[in-house]
C-alpha cells in the first residue's frame, strides 16, 4: 500500500483555520486520499475524501496537488472539539479496500 | 441502526482464556471491517466481510483468531487462548455498498471494545 507523511503534531488557536499537510509521493492513480480523524476514547470518524479535484463538505475541505503527491485538510475555523488525531490515508479504489492508517497527526487547539 | 455498536465496552480476560467481542453494523451495510489499535496511533487491520462471505483476511493470526458475520446476527471476532499481546482496542467499522465501479465509500467505526488481558 502507498505510504503516507505527515508531521507528528500541530498546534492552532481556536477559531482560526487550520491547514493539515500530508504528503504521499507515490500515490497511484487509482488511489483515493480519504481524511479520518479520531477523537479520544473514540473510533475513527471519517471526514472527507477526494480524488483529483478540490472537494469540500460540512467538516472540511480537501485540497489536493495537481501532480496528487501531497493534500492539505483544511478547517476552516478550530473549535476545541476538533482536537484529535488526524489521519491521512490513501485507499485503493473499491468499496469493500481496508483503510491502512499510519501514525496520524495529533491537533491541538488552545482556547 | 444509525451507528455501528460494539459490545462489551470493555474485557478483561486471564492469560489463556477465550474472548468474544461483537459488532453491530450500520443497518443496510454490506461490508464490515475489524481493526485492531494496539498503541495510541496503531491501527492492524484484520478482516473484512461482504455480507457473511469473508473478503480479505490477510491481517487475521490464523491460529487463535477468528471472525464471522451470519445473517440476522451480530458480527464476531474471537480470540481462544488469549495472550498479553492481543491487549488491544478493537474498532469494528461498517460501510455501504457503493454504486458503480470505482466507488469508495466511507467507513463508519463503533467506539471500540477495550480487551485487557492479565
Amino acid at each position: 500500500d502507498a505510504k503516507t507523511t505527515q508531521p507528528n503534531s500541530m498546534e492552532s488557536n481556536e477559531e482560526e483555520p487550520v491547514h493539515l499537510p500530508c504528503n504521499h509521493s507515490t500515490i497511484s492513480g487509482t488511489d483515493y486520499i480519504h481524511w479520518y480523524r479520531q477523537l479520544p476514547s473514540q473510533g475513527p470518524e471519517y471526514v472527507i475524501h477526494g480524488l483529483t479535484s478540490n472537494v469540500n463538505n460540512r467538516m472540511a475541505s480537501l485540497a489536493i496537488a495537481e501532480d496528487r503527491k501531497s493534500s492539505t485538510l483544511i478547517l476552516h475555523r478550530a473549535t476545541l472539539r476538533d482536537a484529535a488525531v488526524y489521519y491521512c490515508i490513501l485507499r485503493p479504489t473499491g468499496a469493500n479496500s481496508k483503510l491502512t492508517f499510519g501514525k496520524g497527526i495529533t491537533l491541538s487547539v488552545r482556547p | 441502526g444509525e451507528e455501528v455498536a460494539q459490545t462489551p465496552k470493555h474485557l478483561v480476560r486471564g492469560e489463556g482464556q477465550k474472548a468474544k467481542l461483537y459488532c453491530a453494523p450500520i443497518k443496510g451495510h454490506s461490508y464490515v471491517f475489524w481493526y485492531q489499535q494496539v498503541l495510541k496511533n496503531e491501527f492492524k487491520f484484520l478482516i473484512s466481510f461482504q455480507n457473511e462471505n469473508v473478503f480479505d483476511e490477510t491481517g487475521m493470526p490464523k491460529e487463535r483468531f477468528s471472525a464471522k458475520c451470519l445473517p440476522n446476527s451480530p458480527c464476531s471476532l474471537e480470540i481462544q487462548a488469549t495472550k498479553l499481546e492481543d491487549s488491544a482496542v478493537y474498532f469494528c467499522a461498517s460501510s455501504h455498498t457503493g454504486t458503480g465501479k470505482g466507488s469508495n465509500q466511507p467507513q463508519h467505526f463503533g467506539d471500540g471494545t477495550r480487551l485487557s488481558i492479565l
